[in-house]
């Protein structure tokens, strides 16, 4: 199976804090890769997909970007209901891994 | 709108099984498929495997293949989740999404249903 990491694991943030999230892959997904935003007690939230495609609804203060093993989220000028888990998933190869989490903590 | 509505939380036992359903609604849900997720309390997410709605074939991830039966039911718009041999590790949150065309299992979640709580304990 291919491996998501991501960096941070947990990151302390201020309101209006520009936010970078990075997931690395253990081989290339190319750019199949999305990005979740996932609150306690929620079903996760598709932000992203195919690495830079932002989805229907979503602010877009919210990007993403990279190709092949190295991918990033970036959240500009961060608003409080951004504090949540971020996820990362490839889908360019069966078993479609998710990233461990970053969680979003207020400094 | 596009909707999934999962079915109530179980508490089950050791041994047993339990069958999860997903009913979808809002959209031809002969044109996508569906892919479970699970969650264990305090930890992140899982894809345990796809099921066209279309033709109900299935794709899993190996550790579920065998213990995992996805099956659909076009009448009702709703898919099922069953999976035997709980243990307590088996002890999360059961996610369904909308994901991938109906012929092709690759492709993000971007409708989910609520999340069905599964307890194993004895």
């Amino acid at each position: 199976d291919i491996q998501m990491t991501q960096s941070p694991s947990t990151l302390s943030v201020s309101v209006g804090d520009r936010v970078t999230i990075t997931c690395r892959a253990s081989q290339s997904v190319s750019t199949y890769l999305a990005w979740f935003q996932q609150k306690p007690g929620k079903a996760p939230r598709l932000l992203i997909f195919k690495a830079s495609n932002l989805q229907n609804g979503v602010p877009s203060r919210f990007s993403g970007s990279g190709s092949g093993t190295e991918f990033t989220l970036t959240i500009n000028s961060l608003q409080p209901d951004d504090l949540a888990t971020y996820y990362c998933q490839q889908y360019n190869q069966n078993v479609y891994t998710f990233g461990q989490g970053t969680k979003l903590e207020i400094k | 709108q596009v909707q999934l509505e999962q079915s109530g939380a179980e508490l089950k036992k050791p041994g047993a099984s339990v069958k999860v359903s997903c009913k979808t609604s809002g959209y031809a849900s002969s044109t996508y498929g569906v892919a479970w997720v699970r969650q264990a309390p305090g930890q992140g997410l899982e894809w345990m495997g796809w099921i066209s709605a279309h033709n109900g074939k299935t794709n899993f991830a190996q550790k579920f293949q065998g213990r995992v039966t996805m099956t659909t039911d076009a009448s009702t718009n709703t898919v099922y989740m069953e999976m035997r041999n709980l243990t307590s590790d088996d002890t999360g949150v059961y996610f369904c999404a909308r994901a991938g065309e109906y012929y092709d299992d690759s492709g993000p979640g971007d409708f989910w249903g609520q999340g069905t709580p599964v307890t194993v304990s004895s």
